[in-house]
């Protein structure tokens, strides 16, 4: 089974322009998340996708950050423009969310990451 | 808030030596705690978890037991190997559709 696969896995722009990351998350996984890390931290979430509705996306700073989850599968996460320190490596994460009734422990499954450097 | 606090590394140590990172957490409700492990180059693997007071997760020689009177999920392993070498994290989940918090990292050297 394939894991959960993020592109491009190195993308390197000049500030102000902007730039796109893909998502597909494990087939069946009805929960998708978006997680910026940044050097020596740990990841920190942007937003938040049950099926196609995004549920938590308090952390994404939408003057600049946008994601969509069209068709409740694949997943783009836009940044336009980007600035200096959006440098960062940006994750994205799959589970299967079975809710808080049964063991409770909804497992992510990470991609790879896209590294985001802004010059 | 949700929070977890693990020690900071990096934690440099010799092959077959005895590895302990620690983590504590606060929470409002009753988590899931998780360590996940980050090779170079590479996303979050789950390394293991456990539910519930007392639960110990276990996977690959690494073990950590769920103290709730501590607030606290440590990690260890009795043996460690160059292959260990990796940025370790501990998080947790509160059980309400799988909020995540993620611990800062331990970054993890292990020489032969």
């Amino acid at each position: 089974e394939a894991g959960v696969v993020q592109s491009p896995r190195y993308k390197i722009i000049e500030k102000k322009q902007p730039v796109a990351f893909w998502c597909n998350p494990i087939s069946g996984h009805n929960t998708l998340y978006w997680y910026r890390q940044n050097l020596g931290q740990g990841p920190e979430l942007l937003i938040r996708y049950e099926n196609e509705e995004a549920v938590d996306d308090s952390q994404l700073p939408k003057d600049r950050f946008s994601a969509e989850r069209l068709k409740g599968v694949d997943s783009t996460l836009k940044i336009q423009p980007a600035e200096l320190g959006d440098s960062a490596v940006y994750l994205c994460a799959s589970s299967l969310d079975q809710g808080g009734k049964l063991s409770g422990a909804n497992v992510l499954t990470f991609g790879a990451g896209s590294r985001l450097t802004v010059l | 808030g949700d929070s977890v606090t693990q020690m900071e590394g990096p934690v440099t140590l010799s092959e077959e030596a005895f590895l302990t990172i620690n983590c504590t957490y606060t929470a409002t409700g009753y988590p899931s705690l998780f360590w996940y492990v980050q090779y170079p180059g590479e996303g979050l693997q789950l390394l293991l978890k456990a539910t519930k007071a007392d639960d110990k997760g276990s996977n690959k020689g690494f073990e950590a037991t769920y103290r709730k009177e501590t607030t606290s999920f440590h990690l260890e392993k009795g043996s460690v190997q160059v292959s260990d070498s990796a940025v370790y994290f501990c998080a947790l989940s509160i059980n309400s559709w799988g909020k995540f918090q993620f611990g800062a990292g331990t970054q993890v050297v292990v020489t032969p």
